[in-house]
């Protein structure tokens, strides 16, 4: 399977804890995109990179918040000290530089306890 | 700045008949591409249809048709012949360049047999 592919695919944490995600883009992909979905709601942009560069962040993205993108292969978002309101779904897509089609993952959906 | 508005929380339409989801959008951007993604309870957006602003004709693809009134700035999903297995959250995005995707809140589809 070459498509976008996240882990893990679900994650329980308790509030006060860090987590981190992987995506892994589709192999030929130089850009990379995360966005944020809550219970109800379309998915939101919160970050993305151009190779390594990470090029635009939302205001929705807290200082809690980083995301890396080392040797423009797979990325990483960590959250630090979770909150109740983190608990979503967090997906990732790709796209070549000049593509319209952003391909997605199937997700990482997180719950703070 | 972008916004799309989707008004149909939910809807339910008979299998095999035709449905028309509605979306219309806000932008002052003079080119920005127009899409629909399906969210199936997996989670998992799978890109279903695109329409540049300059296209002159409604973009098909199989059963998905793109109802395009740019004078209206509305971008209908149309699904002919409906089946069980386009029961699903239906998303309409805005894409200015090949930045961020703006997302609508959706529609929950459900298919009657």
């Amino acid at each position: 399977d070459t498509g976008v592919s996240q882990n893990p695919r679900h994650k329980i944490t308790k509030r006060g804890q860090n987590v981190t995600f992987r995506c892994d883009p589709i192999s030929e992909h130089n850009r990379l995109y995360w966005y944020r979905q809550t219970l109800g709601q379309g998915p939101e942009f919160l970050t993305y990179f151009q190779n390594e560069a990470q090029l635009e962040k939302s205001r929705l993205l807290s200082d809690r918040f980083s995301a890396e993108r080392p040797k423009g292969s797979f990325s990483t978002l960590e959250i630090q000290r979770t909150e109740q309101g983190d608990s979503a779904m967090y997906l990732c897509a790709s796209s070549f530089q000049g593509s319209y089609e952003q391909y997605f993952g199937p997700g990482t959906r997180l719950t703070v306890t | 700045a972008q916004k799309i508005t989707q008004t149909q929380p939910g809807m339910f339409v008979q299998e095999k008949e035709a449905v028309t989801l509605d979306c219309t959008y806000d932008t002052s951007d003079p080119s920005y591409g127009l899409f629909w993604y399906k969210q199936p309870s997996s989670g998992e957006m799978i890109f279903l249809i695109y329409q540049g602003s300059y296209d002159q004709q409604n973009a098909t693809e199989g059963r998905y048709s793109l109802n395009f009134q740019k004078a209206r700035k509305s971008a209908n999903l149309v699904i002919s012949a409906s089946q069980l297995g386009d029961s699903a959250m239906y998303f309409c995005a805005i894409l200015r360049g090949n930045e961020k995707l703006t997302f609508g809140t959706g529609t929950r589809l459900t298919i009657i047999p």
